[in-house]
């Protein structure tokens, strides 16, 4: 299978724990997003790769939520000291682009639970 | 600045047609349309950029109207394949960054 690939694709923790997810995107692709999805909500855009570097930040994203995609390949989103508002679905999407937009591919995703 | 989608949602039975509308207060530079099932990942339908082009591929179309800021995706002849929750997302500059997502319309296709 060569779409984008998450890990875990579940995660219970308890609140003031950190979590680490992962993000395969397709081999080729050379920018990857995080967003996040709440019950009922369309996915809210959380940060953006271009190959390694970090181009966009969202304000969403706090000082907790830390992400890096060491050699523009796979990348990881990690959460300290999780609170029970970021109980949610963090979706991972990739793209290929020289320029401008073309389709971004959605994993299927990590579903977080902090109780 | 979140876009605006209509109707929230719809029930259709297997053959019928459907429009779903995103709207924008802002100029966009593109309008992304996805559809969702329950539990799955979002899965691109097309993409609108500015110039008013349309769109579509077998029963699914889209249109972008650039002086209403407004995107129409249209469904005709719908299959029960085609339930699931729509969302439009818009981008306000060419940059190939983030998406705005609409909060969706959910579209039931009944036999």
């Amino acid at each position: 299978d060569t779409g984008v690939s998450q890990n875990p694709r579940h995660k219970i923790t308890k609140r003031g724990q950190n979590v680490t997810f992962r993000c395969d995107p397709i081999s080729e692709h050379n920018r990857l997003y995080w967003y996040r999805q709440t019950l009922g909500q369309g996915p809210e855009f959380l940060t953006y790769f271009q190959n390694e570097a970090q181009l966009e930040k969202s304000r969403l994203l706090s000082d907790r939520f830390s992400a890096e995609r060491p050699k523009g390949s796979f990348s990881t989103l990690e959460i300290q000291r999780t609170e029970q508002g970021d109980s949610a679905m963090y979706l991972c999407a990739s793209s290929l682009s020289t320029g401008g937009y073309t389709e971004a591919f959605f994993g299927q995703g990590t579903r977080l639970t902090v109780v | 600045q979140q876009p605006v989608q209509s109707p929230q949602a719809v029930i259709l039975r297997e053959g019928e047609d459907a429009v779903i509308n995103c709207s924008s207060s802002k100029a966009l530079y593109s309008v992304h349309w996805y559809r969702q099932k329950h539990g799955e990942a979002p899965v691109f339908l097309m993409i609108l950029l500015k110039g008013g082009e349309q769109k579509g591929h077998d029963k699914i179309s889209a249109s972008f109207n650039e002086k209403k800021q407004q995107s129409s995706l249209y469904l005709t002849a719908s299959q029960l394949s085609y339930s699931g929750t729509y969302f439009c997302g818009t981008s306000l500059w060419d940059s190939g960054s983030r998406l705005t997502f609409g909060e969706g319309t959910q579209l039931t296709v009944n036999p």
